[in-house]
């Protein structure tokens, strides 16, 4: 069964710190994975799309990593701001392109 | 171009009520998805239509949901009668390409 897995389910670090949070998926065959945040009260808005041969990809203070062996993903934030405090949401597309698989997302807190 | 259209942001209805929600797709996206969001199943999809048709609706939870896609700027999803369970934010997304964008969401609460 296709499914997309993120840890830890909620976050909370101080302004400044650094923080990487984690997806796992199991969507086969594997098509592209995106990270999207999602303010509350708002849709999702894409940070990063990767695809199978892309290992590492950024977008500002946001770098994203994908291991296609390990089905794993990771979002790292650097320098944290207040306004990073959303839900950050692992999607997962399979090769036939139409399968979005969301994981539950992590939910983060950046306190000042 | 504004992005996803979704009217209205927020309804509030009694059980037993029709609810109409509304969604009007990027220009030129060839794609549009229904989801359903909540705290306990996170990121739900309901339907989605290709060019205007429906492709797979086995997300739709029940019969007394119901989708529509008159023409490539338009699109509803209708619940009929609505129940509390149902209660929720519904968000309407647009394709194009690989490229998915999302609209602001419908929340809805039914008493």
């Amino acid at each position: 069964k296709n499914q997309v897995e993120q840890s830890p389910q909620s976050l909370i670090i101080l302004e400044g710190k650094n923080c990487t949070l984690q997806c796992n998926y199991t969507v086969s065959p594997f098509s592209n994975l995106r990270w999207y945040k999602q303010d509350t009260g708002r849709g999702p808005v894409s940070l990063t799309i990767m695809t199978f041969s892309e290992n590492t990809k950024s977008n500002g203070r946001y770098t994203a990593t994908l291991d296609a062996d390990t089905k794993q993903s990771s979002l790292h934030i650097t320098a944290s701001q207040l306004s990073d405090s959303a839900s950050y949401i692992c999607v997962v597309t399979d090769n036939y392109g139409q399968n979005f698989v969301f994981g539950p997302g992590t939910r983060l807190s950046v306190l000042p | 171009d504004a992005g996803v259209i979704q009217s209205p942001r927020h309804e509030v209805t009694e059980m037993g009520q029709e609810v109409t929600l509304r969604c009007k797709p990027i220009s030129g996206h060839d794609y549009l998805f229904w989801y359903r969001q909540t705290m306990m199943r996170g990121l739900e999809l309901l339907i989605y239509f290709n060019n205007n048709v429906p492709i797979d609706d086995s997300g739709m939870p029940e019969d007394r949901f119901s989708a529509k896609m008159p023409n490539a700027s338009f699109s509803t999803l209708k619940i009929q009668p609505s129940e509390p369970r149902d209660s929720a934010v519904y968000f309407c997304a647009s394709r194009l390409g690989v490229l998915l964008f999302f609209g602001p969401g419908t929340r809805l609460t039914v008493l």
